[in-house]
């Protein structure tokens, strides 16, 4: 299983831009990049998934650089309900291992 | 909304005692997934399975068990309780059987149980 790596905490400003970037320097070919955003006591909600170059929808835009070492994802014009943490997966695409998450990335919009 | 159903929401009970956290997954998913979260360690992968079969296992204590029934819903053993097992426990189902994160596994939680060992 690739190992990701991303910053504990983050904070901004409503109104703001995050990207939050994520290193995953052993990804294998098949593997794909899944972000999960989780709010206090709540389950973690599927945000965005990506193979390569740039994928976006309603909530989140990823941006995934050619050697697909690092990801980032990116929130446009954050809120206060945005606050919350952000989780990078990074999965064998065959596997049949389900991953642990990991601690992700804490962000506080203020 | 998710669609999954976890209960209880909350339990407290007593060290060395045993107790069942039930999943009721989305309409339709086959897949369930359990998960333990506790402050310090993050979400942890614990066991999943797909149409009554486990599919995966992961950090799952040899004091845990689960089993999916034939109406695809899931229940989680803890037995032989410690203080250490305190944590939030979380519940995810999706449609296809393969892992959190492969290509269009989206997988969508319940609220969690919290449980409390006194």
């Amino acid at each position: 299983l690739a190992k990701t790596t991303q910053p504990i905490s983050m904070d901004s400003y409503e109104g703001q831009e995050v990207n939050i970037t994520c290193s995953h320097n052993n990804i294998a070919t098949n593997d794909y990049i899944t972000w999960y955003q989780q709010f206090p006591s709540q389950g973690p909600r599927f945000i965005i998934q990506g193979y390569k170059t740039k994928v976006t929808n309603e909530v989140a835009s990823l941006f995934i650089p050619a050697d697909r070492k690092s990801s980032t994802l990116s929130l446009p014009r954050v809120s206060l309900s945005d606050t919350a943490v952000y989780y990078c997966l990074v999965v064998l695409s065959n596997s049949g291992y389900a991953l642990n998450f990991g601690k992700g990335t804490s962000l506080l919009v203020t | 909304d998710s669609g999954v159903t976890q209960t209880p929401k909350h339990l407290i009970t007593a060290t060395g005692q045993r107790v069942t956290l039930r999943c009721s997954p989305r309409s339709g998913d086959l897949s369930v997934y359990w998960y333990q979260q506790s402050l310090d360690q993050g979400l942890q992968f614990l066991i999943q399975y797909y149409n009554g079969e486990e599919r995966a296992k992961g950090n799952i204590l040899e004091r845990f068990s689960a089993q999916q029934f034939p109406d695809l819903h899931s229940e989680l053993n803890l037995s032989s309780l410690e203080l250490g097992d305190s944590a939030l426990y979380f519940c995810a189902s999706s449609v296809s059987y393969l892992a959190l994160g492969v290509e269009n596994t989206e997988a969508f939680f319940g609220q969690g149980t919290r449980l409390t060992v006194v």
